[in-house]
């Protein structure tokens, strides 16, 4: 079946920049869409269709997207950042949604 | 603002199915304007899609859950229902419904189901 693939955690100083990567062969075709999860809490959306950012959201989160890979990219991390970020997309044929494996953002 | 909250018993034995349901309030289940998943979290792991309904009943299911998944809808109650069969340990896991336009724009809080005789 469909895989997502991220990094198991990242780690980050407070006011530098996070990259979370998510890999996998239908991202040129179909929309990511990023969450933020802390812990005891339903995930919230961050990201969605690649690169686009809820309103309420702050502006240092954003996404990009390239190929097979889609970056989620928080600039200027603060501590309350630290939260486990899962992307999230659907197979080729559209029917079948994926999360994935969920990356675990450290702040130092 | 569409709210969602799951219910059902919390502890489930071994081999038996696992049934729980979602109440939809701020919105009708019928308005056509979402699909209605079920997405479960093991303790300390990750996000699982189990599956999904629309309206008109259509599903689509976890491939690898999709023998032991049924999703069903009654929009009389406003409500959409999973059940689970021949459970184990595995099936352990906070359980989420949630309502989704490509993205998942509202979530239920969650509940835990324990798989335990």
């Amino acid at each position: 079946s469909y895989e997502l693939t991220q990094p198991p955690s990242v780690s980050v100083s407070p006011g530098q920049t996070a990259r979370i990567t998510c890999s996998g062969d239908a991202l040129p075709k179909q929309y990511a869409y990023w969450y933020q999860q802390k812990p005891g809490q339903a995930p919230v959306l961050v990201i969605y269709k690649d690169s686009e950012r809820p309103s309420g959201i702050p502006e240092r989160f954003s996404g990009s997207s390239s190929g097979t890979t889609v970056t989620l990219t928080i600039s200027g991390v603060q501590a309350e950042d630290e939260a486990d970020y899962y992307c999230q997309s659907a197979d080729s044929s559209g029917t079948s949604v994926v999360f994935g494996g969920g990356t675990k953002l450290t702040v130092l | 603002q569409v709210q969602l909250q799951e219910s059902g018993p919390g502890l489930v034995k071994p081999s038996q199915t696992l049934s729980l349901t979602c109440t939809v309030s701020g919105g009708s289940i019928s308005s056509g304007s979402y699909y209605w998943s079920w997405i479960r979290q093991p303790a300390g792991k990750g996000l699982e899609w189990i599956g999904r309904i629309y309206t008109s009943g259509s599903t689509n299911y976890n491939p690898s859950l999709k023998s032991r998944v049924t999703i069903s809808v009654d929009t009389s109650k406003n409500q959409f229902s999973l059940k689970l069969s021949s459970v184990t340990a595995a099936d352990t896991a906070v359980y989420y419904c949630a309502a989704s336009s490509g993205t998942f724009d509202y979530w239920g809080q969650g509940t835990l189901v324990t798989v335990s005789s």
